[in-house]
């Protein structure tokens, strides 16, 4: 029962450095998304994704890309990491966003210095 | 834009107290409404929510929704320590779940 995987669990960046988190889902879910958790801040969705092929921006798009090439997997790439991009990420998925509850990956603890 | 607020921000009391925990919310093509309980690491589910006036129950834990008032509350009974956790309300929109702020909740012996 694997569930929601979410790679690495912890990373330590450098401003300007790129890396990938990864995230994988073995539930034949549709929907696919990324948060990050800021202290009170709760979760603010970055991107969002209703199947393959498909992807589209949250709250907090901006620094962030991802894909979805197959109904797996979704990625979070940080093109050009910055300190304000020190948080928690949780990967996230569901059958469909319509009433089933998501799923959440063990998160990322992301520092950028 | 789809907007989720909770209250209280934090909240102390000690165990044996019952326990409010508010969320409203204003989103486009509301779907349903869930809360989760976050201890350490990921958020785990508690209740989905889509009528109004249907309560929840699952032991010491209920909630309900009120879709006039767009609003939801979470009650915890007889709190004990192992309560203590930030409790997240979200609302299922037509393509987003949106996350409230969350309720930090501390139970003292």
């Amino acid at each position: 029962n694997a569930g929601v995987t979410q790679t690495p669990k912890f990373q330590v960046l450098k401003t300007g450095q790129s890396m990938t988190l990864q995230c994988a889902q073995d539930m034949n879910h549709e929907y696919m998304s990324w948060y990050r958790q800021d202290p009170g801040m709760g979760l603010r969705l970055i991107h969002y994704s209703v199947g393959a092929g498909i992807t589209d921006q949250g709250e907090v798009p901006n620094g962030y890309n991802v894909s979805r090439s197959t109904t797996e997997d979704f990625p979070l790439r940080l093109l050009s990491a910055a300190p304000s991009q020190t948080s928690v990420y949780f990967c996230a998925s569901s059958y469909t966003v319509l009433n089933t509850e998501a799923f959440f990956g063990q998160g990322t603890r992301l520092t950028v210095v | 834009e789809d907007k989720v607020v909770q209250s209280p921000l934090s909240l102390v009391v000690h165990e044996g107290d019952t326990v409010t925990l508010n969320c409203s919310y204003e989103v486009t093509n509301f779907r349903s409404l869930l809360w989760y309980k976050q201890e350490k690491k990921a958020p785990t589910f508690l209740f989905m929510l889509t009528s109004s006036g249907i309560e929840k129950k699952s032991g010491r834990l209920s909630s309900i929704l009120d879709k006039k008032e767009l609003s939801s509350i979470l009650n915890i009974t007889a709190t004990q320590t192992g309560d203590s956790a930030i409790y997240l309300c979200a609302v299922a929109g037509a393509q987003k779940l949106v996350f409230g702020q969350g309720t930090r909740l501390t139970i003292n012996p």
